[in-house]
């Protein structure tokens, strides 16, 4: 079946710009999580999502990072005035909402560049 | 110091070598340990999870904790071109909830040369 889709794959901005980036979860799954992976580090929690709602934004590194999920479906994460620091793979992962090991598939990610 | 903390390597073997993969990590809250798989350009795919101390086996893979000393391990024997990658610990704590989220390694990249 289909697994975590994300769009784009890749994304060269320039620094100050705003920018999108978009995630197709497994159908049906209720939770929702936002990863980051800089170079050369491991992956960076930045949000969760149970259905639309957001109980756990704490891994957001700053005002400049929302997220939004529609329809217990897809979810847009949002960087505004975009830095260099920025420039990492976004990961997105979902899960079913049940007890137990609770396993996220994790999408390809999005490259994103800041020049 | 990282609540995850992974030699990032690059470890390179030679094929048929057996290869040992470590993390330690300092909140001794952490109740699922997992290893996941990750190859260039892709997504990281859960390999294995154990839940608190002891051993778990698939095939040629072998996962072990030792909440004791807090220590994660994936032993992977006969190793095989395929199996490189980079290997990236994983663990989180009990329960529902935002308790569901990865706390990860920095991955360790490894090289199994033909």
């Amino acid at each position: 079946g289909a697994g975590v889709s994300q769009s784009p794959s890749n994304k060269v901005t320039e620094k100050g710009k705003d920018v999108e980036l978009r995630c197709d979860p497994i159908s049906g799954h209720t939770a929702l999580y936002w990863y980051r992976q800089r170079l050369g580090q491991g992956l960076e929690f930045l949000i969760y999502f149970q259905g639309n709602s957001a109980p756990d934004k704490s891994g957001l590194p700053s005002d400049r990072f929302s997220a939004e999920r529609t329809g217990e479906s897809v979810s847009t994460l949002t960087i505004q005035r975009t830095q260099q620091e920025d420039s990492a793979v976004y990961l997105c992962a979902s899960s079913l909402a049940l007890t137990g090991l609770h396993e996220q598939y994790f999408g390809p990610g999005t490259r994103l560049t800041v020049t | 110091q990282k609540e995850v903390e992974q030699d990032p390597g690059p470890l390179s073997v030679p094929e048929g070598a057996i290869v040992s993969l470590n993390c330690t990590y300092s909140n001794s809250a952490f109740q699922y340990f997992m290893w996941y798989r990750q190859y260039s350009r892709k997504g990281p795919e859960l390999l294995m999870y154990t839940y608190s101390s002891g051993n778990k086996e698939d095939g040629r893979f072998t996962a072990q904790v030792d909440k004791s000393s807090k220590y994660i391990s994936l032993f992977i024997r006969d190793s095989q071109p395929s199996d490189s990658a980079t290997y990236l610990c994983a663990t989180r704590l009990e329960g529902g909830g935002s308790n569901y989220k990865l706390t990860f390694g920095k991955g360790t990249l490894l090289t199994v040369n033909p």
